[in-house]
Order: C-alpha cells, then structure tokens, then sequence
C-alpha cells in the first residue's frame, strides 16, 4: 500500500500568516493516465472533509485562492496564504492513484 | 446540488452486521464511482469500498474484503454498504464520497453515518 506522511501533524500559525503542510508519498504516483491523483481535504470538527485541491495544484470549485498546492514526484506541498479563523482543522492529503487509496494522518491547523 | 445522505448507524453488538444506506441527489449515481470511507474517533481517514454504480466493478479494503459487499440501487439513485461478522475496528463514521468523472478521487462527501461497536 502507498503511505502517506504529512508533516508537521501540528501547526500553530497566526492569523494573516501562510501555512505550509507537507506530504511524502511511499512511492511514485503517476497513473497510467499521466497525471498525479494527490488531493488535499480540510475537515473541521464535526464535519466531514471538504475538497481543497485535485491532481496537485488544481483548485476545486468554491475554493479560495488562498489555497494552493504544487509538488512532484513523491513530495507535495499545501500552502495557506493569510491564514483565516475559519482555515482552523485538519487537513488531509490523499492518493486516488493506486487501490487502496490512502490517506496520510492529517495536520491539524490551529491558530496561536 | 449534489448531496450525500447516509443512514442505518447506530450500536451494534461484536459479531452482528450493519447495512449503511447513502441516498443521493443532484446527480444520478449510475455514472458515476462511489465510495465508502470510516474515521474512528478521533483518527485519520480509511478507504473501506468502492463501486460503479454504473456496473458492476466493485473493490474492497483488506480489512472488509470477504464479510463485506457494496451494492447500488440506481432506480432508488441508493449506494448500500453490508458488513457482517463485525469488531470494535469497525467503530467510526462512515462517509458516502462520490467519486469525480474528470480525474481519479473523491469530490462530494455526505455528513457520515456513525457506527459503534461494543457490547
């Protein structure tokens, strides 16, 4: 199975601050396709996760343009520019690419 | 508007079994991937199932596979998920995920139904 490692798994950050998370994959996640199936999640407590970004970089709809991610390889980065109040949670990044999919263990964000 | 909802947690005995009902609408689920995904409490998230809902091509987590079936019922636009001989591992919430038509992952999620077993 892939696993995913996210770092740090917390993030204490200011409000207005950028915020950067990082997740390392166990091995390549290249489909077949050509493209990369790496998705960031955000939960808040007592929600379910809501979609950030697909196949790297790409932001899904409604999204901020203060979420961004980039990355190749088997390293990938979520960043977070002028963190918001509402920003507070757990963020999730997930490989689609090969069955089982996986998750890694998530990166709670908190606001000092 | 497309929306999730599951239904049939609730707490249930070691040993016994669990049917979880996701209904949805604002698409049909027949073109479509469907998922299942648990998070125990207070922990990360699991794949547990996938299914076309389209056809018949399903896939099971190793922890499920053989006391495990996923099943759609597209006149009801329904995915069901059945899990029997059941353990205090398969406590957790349990999400209905759609799966996107343009690239290969989850885009909508449902609110979760939770599952608890213990005797």
């Amino acid at each position: 199975d892939v696993v995913l490692t996210q770092s740090p798994l917390s993030s204490p950050v200011t409000l207005g601050q950028q915020a950067s998370i990082s997740c390392k994959s166990s091995q390549s996640l290249v489909y077949s396709d050509g493209r990369i199936h790496l998705s960031w999640f955000h939960q808040r407590p007592g929600q379910p996760p809501r979609l950030l970004i697909y196949g790297v970089s790409n932001r899904f709809s409604g999204v901020p343009d203060r979420f961004s991610g980039s990355g190749a390889g088997t390293d990938f980065t979520l960043e977070i520019s002028r963190v918001e109040a509402e920003d507070v949670g757990v963020y999730h990044c997930m490989q689609s690419t090969e069955v089982p999919h996986t998750f890694g263990p998530g990166t709670k964000l908190e606001i000092k | 508007e497309v929306q999730l909802v599951e239904s049939g947690g609730g707490l249930i005995q070691p040993g016994g079994s669990l049917r979880l009902s996701c209904v949805a609408s604002g698409f049909t689920v027949s073109g479509y991937w469907m998922h299942w995904v648990r998070q125990p409490p207070g922990k990360g998230l699991v794949w547990v199932s996938t299914i076309y809902a389209g056809g018949s091509a399903t896939n099971y987590a190793d922890s499920v596979r053989g006391r495990s079936t996923i099943s759609s019922d597209t006149a009801r636009n329904t995915i069901y998920l059945d899990v029997n001989r059941l353990t205090a591992g398969d406590t957790g919430i349990y999400y209905c995920v759609r799966g996107s038509n343009e690239w290969r992952g989850f885009d909508y999620w449902g609110q979760g139904a939770l599952v608890t077993v213990s005797a």
